[in-house]
């Protein structure tokens, strides 16, 4: 069965720092992997996704994203946080199974000034 | 740009009441979702309709059904509201359930206590 992980339920980061969102994953076949952000009493909004092809990804507000076979990883990275990047960000897969999409638990990113 | 369009925003219930939340999209995507988000628990699929005319279950259909209405709407009904169905509850929409690569996009939410 699909499914990912998201070890760190809080990662707390200074302004100006890198940050790092891990993600593990587990699926069969090729791996189809999403990143989503949630504000506070908002929807989930699309950052990135990996099908294939380079295995550092790019999305939106400057966040990237790395996929990693060996170690089944998907880590949401950014070089320099921000205060607006405070908020509640998942990890998700489809995987083999097409019609599904199954998410993580979540990580809440806090970033103080 | 609409997107995913979910109503009511906010809906407070008495324990066995019905009550039915509506989802609309207007990209024309053939897939539908509705989830549930509970603290700690990340989002769990509640029922997926992979296209129109169809509809299947998902990690938590106990307590709901679903209707395919048309292309653009899926709705989602409590039929005896229990107080273990207060949650936040996420319509989504994807162009096909057949290209795993298919990004999915969500509705704002709607927020249902049940007392």
């Amino acid at each position: 069965a699909q499914s990912v992980a998201q070890p760190e339920d809080q990662v707390n980061v200074a302004e100006g720092n890198p940050l790092t969102v891990k993600c593990t994953y587990s699926v069969s076949g090729n791996p189809y992997l999403f990143w989503y952000v949630q504000y506070p009493n908002r929807g989930l909004q699309f950052l990135l996704k990996y099908i294939t092809g380079d295995n550092l990804v790019k999305g939106s507000y400057g966040f990237e994203a790395e996929f990693n076979k060996s170690q089944t990883s998907f880590h949401l990275k950014k070089p320099s946080a921000l205060v607006s990047d405070s908020a509640l960000y998942f990890c998700a897969t489809a995987g083999s199974s097409a019609s599904k999409i199954i998410f993580g638990s979540g990580t809440r990113l806090s970033i103080r000034p | 740009n609409a997107g995913v369009t979910q109503t009511p925003k906010f809906q407070v219930l008495k324990t066995g009441q019905s009550m039915t939340l509506q989802c609309a999209q207007d990209m024309n995507h053939n897939s539908m979702y509705w989830y549930r988000q509970d603290p700690g628990m990340g989002l769990r699929l509640i029922y997926y309709s992979a296209s129109e005319g169809t509809t299947d279950k998902g990690e938590v259909p106990n307590g709901y059904n679903v209707s395919r209405l048309n292309k653009r709407e899926f709705s989602l009904r409590l039929e005896s509201a229990a107080p273990s169905q207060t949650s936040v509850y996420f319509c989504a929409s994807r162009e096909t359930a057949n290209q795993s690569g298919n990004t999915i996009y969500f509705g704002e939410g709607s927020w249902l206590t049940v007392v």
